[in-house]
């Protein structure tokens, strides 16, 4: 998976529970992005982040919290507020946001509720 | 309303057949377009990029082309193997300063023996 190692593969969801999702790349990317992925729609953006303590909201960022204290490093929050959370999550980076980088994926992490 | 549609939106091939993958976009102005194979379960991996000036780009059995006038692109697969089994999915870069990406929905190829 390109270096980017997302974690857990599964993870559950009481009612009113905050959940953290990991994401880890060893490509010494700048650049890192959080995406969801419901099915039958293309992947919405929810988090990006071009540099250390940078972060700036993607199309559905309500519900969901990001921090950037290291290069190699991008956790994905999902709050209470997110209340309809079941989806696959896929973590990306890239070696800067420019026009041509490909996105290196991890391989997802499926969040449901219970 | 999505500005980048795929078409079908499954289809089922027998192994050693080849089949064509559609896409169709509006995003304007465009930078690039670029294929990604997604395996289940999976992160999507790329395949191929194509920018406004090229028509086609192959990566192995697949051959993926471009008519930036219509907005259309298409994604051949030759000589299908089980292991393309997978959901394709498109997405196309606009030319702005954000760079945004958009994600096509993806078709999903499901190769029988």
């Amino acid at each position: 998976d390109g270096g980017i190692t997302q974690s857990p593969k599964y993870l559950f969801r009481k009612e009113g529970q905050n959940v953290t999702l990991s994401c880890e790349q060893n490509l010494n990317h700048d650049a890192m992005y959080w995406y969801r992925q419901d099915p039958g729609q293309g992947l919405r953006l929810i988090y990006y982040s071009q540099i250390v303590n940078d972060f700036q909201k993607g199309d559905i960022a309500e519900g969901y919290s990001v921090s950037r204290e290291k290069k190699e490093s991008f956790p994905l929050t999902v709050t209470s507020a997110q209340k309809n959370p079941t989806a696959f999550y896929l973590c990306a980076s890239s070696p800067r946001q420019t026009t041509n980088e490909k996105l290196f994926f991890g391989s997802g992490t499926q969040l449901s509720v219970l | 309303k999505n500005q980048v549609e795929q078409s079908p939106q499954s289809l089922i091939i027998l192994e050693g057949k080849n089949c064509t993958l559609q896409c169709n976009y509006t995003v304007s102005p465009f930078s690039n377009l670029r294929w990604y194979k997604q395996d289940t379960g999976r992160g999507p991996v790329s395949l191929t990029i194509m920018t406004f000036s090229e028509n086609t780009k192959s990566n192995g059995r697949y051959t993926a082309t471009l008519d930036a006038d219509t907005k259309q692109s298409s994604l051949h697969i030759t000589a299908s193997q089980l292991s393309d089994s997978a959901s394709y999915i498109c997405v196309v870069r606009g030319a702005s300063n954000d760079y945004k990406l958009s994600f096509g929905a993806g078709t999903t190829v499901t190769v029988r023996a």
